[in-house]
């Protein structure tokens, strides 16, 4: 069945630094979605990607949709303790259902 | 912030009890979902209903038992767990489950713990 793979699962930075995760699916996505659960929470939505290559932003983060449609990306620029959490990415493949990746676990450090 | 709503929060069963877990959204939304997460595997699809009809059983164990009475309030109710099933249970919402496209509303969480 359909997998996707996170990676890296556990980052620290010093806060300042950038920041990226990356996202792996066995199968070819008709879309991916990004969410981010703070520690104690709940996941919350970010943004979906629909389009090959699509790239979007939203302040400091850079999300992007690869060319073959199987794998994404989020990079998060001069990071803040608020970055704080863990990143998920969530693709529907050839079903109506969205599989969660793994996860990447960001710490930052003061 | 969030417009879906679970109790109870915590929850401590013995292997024997028979609980329920409640959601309930007040986004008007049309699918309603259940998740389990555990610090060992990554989120899991457990269940799916769209206007209140189950589209997803995704192979969980017949202890765990959904029900959907309206669009707006899903139960999963618990009997005869097993110490692996101690998880956070997540119930989610969106718009509509089959077109896809939606993003997904989580609730709180229970944190069930299994004795």
């Amino acid at each position: 069945g359909q997998q996707v793979m996170q990676i890296p699962q556990y980052q620290h930075v010093q806060e300042g630094e950038d920041f990226t995760t990356y996202c792996n699916s066995s199968t070819t996505l008709s879309n991916i979605q990004w969410y981010k659960q703070r520690p104690g929470g709940h996941p919350v939505f970010l943004i979906q990607l629909v389009k090959s290559g699509e790239v979007k932003k939203q302040k400091r983060l850079t999300f992007q949709f690869g060319e073959a449609k199987k794998n994404s990306s989020l990079h998060i620029t001069a990071t803040q303790t608020t970055d704080v959490g863990t990143y998920f990415c969530a693709g529907r493949g050839g079903t109506y259902k969205y599989i969660f990746g793994t996860g990447t676990r960001l710490k930052v450090l003061a | 912030e969030t417009g879906v709503t679970q109790t109870p929060r915590h929850l401590v069963m013995g292997m024997t009890n028979k609980k329920s877990l409640k959601c309930e959204q007040h986004l008007g939304h049309n699918a309603m979902y259940w998740y389990k997460q555990s610090a060992k595997k990554p989120l899991e699809l457990m269940f799916v209903y769209n206007f209140k009809e189950q589209t997803e059983n995704n192979s969980v164990p017949s202890r765990f038992s959904p029900e959907c009475p309206n669009s707006s309030h899903l139960f999963l109710h618990l009997h005869t767990l097993q110490p692996e099933d101690s998880a956070l249970y997540l119930c989610a919402s969106s718009q509509d489950s089959l077109t896809g496209g939606y993003e997904q509303y989580f609730g709180p969480g229970t944190r069930l713990t299994v004795t």
